[in-house]
């Protein structure tokens, strides 16, 4: 059974600052990653998908790598701002169109 | 904009009452996922359809939970009896068949008092 683990729960960090929130997974027999925004309140919104043959993608600030043999990937923000500040969870799906398996998210303040 | 709409947004209810919860998936989308949400568990899939067909109802309470889609427009989620333990957002998100990506909605969040 997959299983999406998110190091750390919790992250703060200052203004302007690069950081990284981990996620790790138990079957390297994954289809597509994808990382996802969560806002207080609110619904999930899609920020990177990499598909299993991919190593790594970029949107703006964001870069999401992706290790499958040792089932980790990485989400880097760059020069971090207060408007980054939400939960990030990483998903993972087996088979294309089948139904993603979530972490528990990370949730990340950005102080001014 | 498309968008996935869920409605309530919010509902406080009763131990043993009913509950329905309505998504609207985005237009020309095929599949239809529930989500439930809680602080202690995150997200755990509830149901999934393809084409209003139920692939996966596993994650989902048999005796109590009920999943359908009596058109292309409409999936509903029901509860009956609900319990204090089903307290949580529930969220339905949609995509296209071979999708990349998922449209979630802004959840339900549901109170069982």
């Amino acid at each position: 059974k997959q299983e999406v683990t998110q190091i750390p729960a919790a992250l703060s960090v200052p203004e302007g600052e690069n950081l990284v929130l981990n996620c790790s997974f138990t079957d390297s027999a994954i289809y597509n990653l994808q990382w996802f925004r969560q806002d207080p309140g609110k619904g999930l919104t899609s920020l990177l998908l990499i598909q299993s043959s991919q190593r790594e993608q970029t949107s703006g600030r964001l870069n999401a790598s992706l290790d499958k043999s040792s089932g980790r990937s990485t989400l880097y923000i760059a020069a971090s701002q207060p408007g980054d500040s939400a939960t990030y969870l990483c998903a993972v799906d087996n088979q294309a169109g089948t139904a993603l398996i979530f972490g528990k998210g990370t949730t990340l303040s950005v102080s001014s | 904009d498309a968008r996935v709409t869920q409605t309530p947004r919010h509902k406080v209810t009763e131990m043993g009452q009913e509950v329905t919860m309505r998504c609207q998936p985005i237009l020309g989308h095929n599949t239809v996922f529930w989500y439930r949400q809680t602080m202690m568990q995150g997200l755990e899939l509830l149901a999934y359809f393809r084409n209003r067909a139920p692939l996966d109802d596993s994650g989902m309470p048999k005796d109590r939970f009920s999943a359908e889609m009596p058109d292309a427009t409409l999936a509903t989620l029901k509860i009956q009896p609900s319990e204090p333990r089903d307290s949580a957002v529930y969220f339905c998100a949609s995509g296209e068949q071979g999708f990349e990506k998922l449209f979630f909605g802004s959840g339900t969040q549901l109170s069982v008092l």
